[in-house]
């Protein structure tokens, strides 16, 4: 059973580009969710996705915008990028929806670090 | 809108002494799951243990067990007999348990440091 794991590790860009980060799922989980983690700050809901659809979403611009795949593998793509948007993106799956499993662990991966010049 | 304060941004102690990390929550809600995080150096996020709000029991994993009083909001994390690979950021989370569509939410971490 292979963990979920993240690509690219580190990535630098400049305002204004756009950006596509990526994340494989933890074998047998359907949903995927998206964090940011500015720096020393816990991270923050960015959204969620369950079989290939945004199913929830947290307090972010709609330049934020994700892919689900059939494979339950993700895109998270940033447009139009700001310093602000320098940050640890992590992706986290589990097993749900569903009215218990919100108790299912998330596994998270080892995050992209992106910086923003 | 939920949130999470933890109010101890560092601590430090010697190994093999048993620590308390602090955590409170607002929450209109009453069906909810409360998560602890460790964040090693490494950047992997890692379950440490979790609670049903609707238990009253506290949840224990091995050295580590919590103290949930529901109706003061708190959700500590004790760790006993502590070790140097227990040096990590702590982050306390909440998950609303209606479907599941929302995200955790996180606290802003206390970083754990474990002196030899």
């Amino acid at each position: 059973e292979t963990g979920v794991t993240q690509s690219p590790t580190h990535l630098i860009k400049t305002r204004g580009q756009q950006v596509t980060l990526r994340c494989s799922s933890q074998s047998g989980h359907n949903t995927v969710s998206w964090y940011q983690q500015a720096l020393g700050q816990g991270p923050q809901f960015i959204f969620q996705y369950y079989r290939e659809e945004e199913n929830g979403r947290g307090n972010f611009p709609p330049r934020f915008s994700g892919l689900q795949f059939p494979n339950y593998s993700s895109e998270l793509n940033v447009n139009a990028l700001e310093l602000d948007d320098s940050a640890l993106y992590l992706c986290a799956s589990r097993f749900g929806p569903g009215p218990q499993s919100s108790y299912n662990e998330q596994f998270f991966g080892p995050g992209t670090r992106l910086t923003v010049l | 809108a939920q949130t999470v304060t933890q109010s101890q941004p560092e601590m430090s102690v010697q190994e093999a002494e048993t620590v308390t990390l602090s955590c409170t929550y607002d929450t209109s809600e009453n069906n909810y799951y409360l998560f602890w995080y460790k964040q090693p150096p490494s950047r992997q996020m890692i379950l440490v243990i979790r609670q049903e709000a609707y238990k009253q029991q506290n949840a224990t994993e091995n050295r580590f067990s919590v103290n949930f009083q529901k109706a003061a909001k708190s959700f500590s994390l004790k760790i006993s007999d502590s070790q140097l690979g227990d040096t990590a950021m702590y982050f306390c989370a909440f998950h609303y348990s209606g479907g599941g569509a929302d995200g955790l939410t996180f606290g802003k971490g206390t970083h754990l440091i474990i002196q030899p």
